[in-house]
């Protein structure tokens, strides 16, 4: 089985700070890892993905992630925030359940950034 | 803008009542897939169906079950609700099956079971 933890339920910081929402996840096989953005009322969009090579995956928004396999992290990161980041955040990692593929999700990060 | 749209956006209804939401998908996505996302918390895998056909479910009773269309839209229903099946609920439809196909996710459908 596979798990996803996000260690920060709720994380503050000021417009145009540098911010990392953290995530680890557990598994006993090959994962592949992703980052989905929820604003308010909506539904998921995909950030980023890592499915193999570079650890480091650019993704849209100017949000990027490093995957590092010893830590068994996944860690999302931007340089500058803007107001319009504030959502919440969630890491997934994709597994199996029979023969279909589903996404694990962590239970989220709270990005709000203060003016 | 994902191209994957779900109906109706809010519903609420009362405990023992039975429930449809619909789902349609980007077309030529053969496979959806179900989450429940209670407040707080991430969404929850319920089940996946793939050319109509159930590919796979979640730790979710027999009470919620699922269809699939030719026209890439499906439905999820709900039978004998409980209060603790008020959620958002949330389809994503994918273009196949495999181990890094991107979901792309609908809005959802807020159900309030009272």
């Amino acid at each position: 089985a596979q798990s996803v933890t996000q260690l920060d339920s709720q994380v503050p910081v000021f417009e145009e700070a540098p911010v990392e929402l953290r995530c680890n996840y557990s598994s006993s096989v090959s994962v592949y890892l992703f980052w989905y953005v929820q604003y308010p009322n909506q539904g998921l969009q995909l950030l980023l993905k890592y499915l193999s090579g570079s650890t480091l995956v650019k993704g849209i928004n100017g949000f990027e992630a490093e995957f590092n396999k010893s830590q068994t992290s996944f860690h999302l990161r931007k340089p500058s925030v803007h107001i319009s980041d504030t959502a919440e955040y969630f890491c997934a990692v994709s597994s199996s359940s029979g023969s279909a593929r589903q996404l694990t999700f962590g239970s989220g990060t709270q990005l709000t950034v203060l003016p | 803008e994902t191209g994957v749209t779900q109906s109706p956006t809010h519903l609420i209804k009362t405990r023992g009542q039975q429930v449809t939401l619909r789902c349609s998908s980007q077309s030529g996505h053969n496979t959806v897939s179900w989450y429940q996302q209670a407040l707080g918390q991430g969404p929850q895998f319920i089940f996946q169906y793939y050319r109509e056909e159930e590919n796979g479910r979640g730790n979710f009773p027999p009470r919620f079950s699922g269809l699939q269309f030719p026209n890439y839209s499906s439905e999820l229903n709900v039978n004998a609700l409980e209060l603790d099946d008020s959620a958002l609920y949330l389809c994503a439809s994918t273009l196949g099956t495999g181990i890094t196909d991107t979901q792309y996710f609908g809005p959802g459908t807020r159900l309030t079971v009272l």
